[in-house]
């Protein structure tokens, strides 16, 4: 089953824009994760934000967390067209397992 | 440093026939371990996941079954293929953190077509 529901499902942006993207879960969680995977390749971790914390920062990325919403955004700026991929959020309700979100796929165009 | 080996990149299988996919992790001991299916265009789905030897969770009632022979091996098996399981194939690992997952280190997956 699906914890996590990114939004939107699709988005194209050109170069130098932000990009956000959204992850709405079901539960309580732990922590949240946002990986990236690029076409045909597998999942590379980006950064990972814990239940007590509100916001995150590794470069031009920037996470926020509202545990009473349960939501996540995932905000990427001045995006680049190496930044095309698709973005899952990714949450650990049960410790060990984590479930996996449905993807933001992003275009950036050059 | 760790790194996570799976093979084969692409498999082309028969309906009916035997599968046997493989995970192994070097540089580290006692990982979590992880396989998730991915179908085209869409999330990941956990498969299995094994916090040691011989210990396999299910997630999914399917066709397929998880093994963990040796600390740093997982293999994903069936018996007999059908259509539905084909898709995009992925091992992780993890350090085991108490109370939490950790962020989960990804193989390159395995592109499964069953004709």
């Amino acid at each position: 089953s699906q914890q996590g529901e990114e939004d939107p499902q699709a988005l194209s942006i050109q170069e130098g824009e932000n990009a956000t993207m959204n992850c709405s879960y079901k539960t309580s969680i732990n922590n949240l994760q946002w990986y990236r995977q690029n076409s045909g390749r597998g999942l590379v971790h980006l950064i990972l934000i814990r239940s007590n914390e509100r916001e995150k920062h590794s470069g031009r990325l920037r996470v926020t967390l509202d545990t009473s919403k349960k939501s996540s955004s995932l905000l990427i700026t001045a995006s680049r067209a190496a930044d095309t991929a698709s973005y899952f959020c990714a949450t650990d309700a049960t410790t060990d397992k984590l479930i996996f979100g449905t993807g933001t796929r992003l275009q950036v165009f050059p | 440093s760790q790194t996570i080996h799976q093979w084969p990149a692409t498999l082309v299988q028969p309906v009916g026939s035997p599968l046997s996919l493989e995970c192994t992790v070097e540089g580290t001991s006692n990982p979590n371990l992880y396989w998730y299916r991915q179908a085209a265009g869409r999330g990941l789905q956990l498969l299995f996941y094994s916090v040691g030897i011989g210990q396999i969770s299910s997630e999914v009632p399917q066709n397929l079954s998880a093994s963990r022979p040796q600390d740093r091996q997982f293999i994903l098996s069936s018996k007999k293929l059908l259509l539905s399981d084909s898709g995009f194939y992925l091992c992780a690992w993890s350090f085991k953190r108490g109370g939490f997952t950790e962020k989960l280190f990804f193989g390159s997956g395995t592109q499964l077509s069953v004709l």
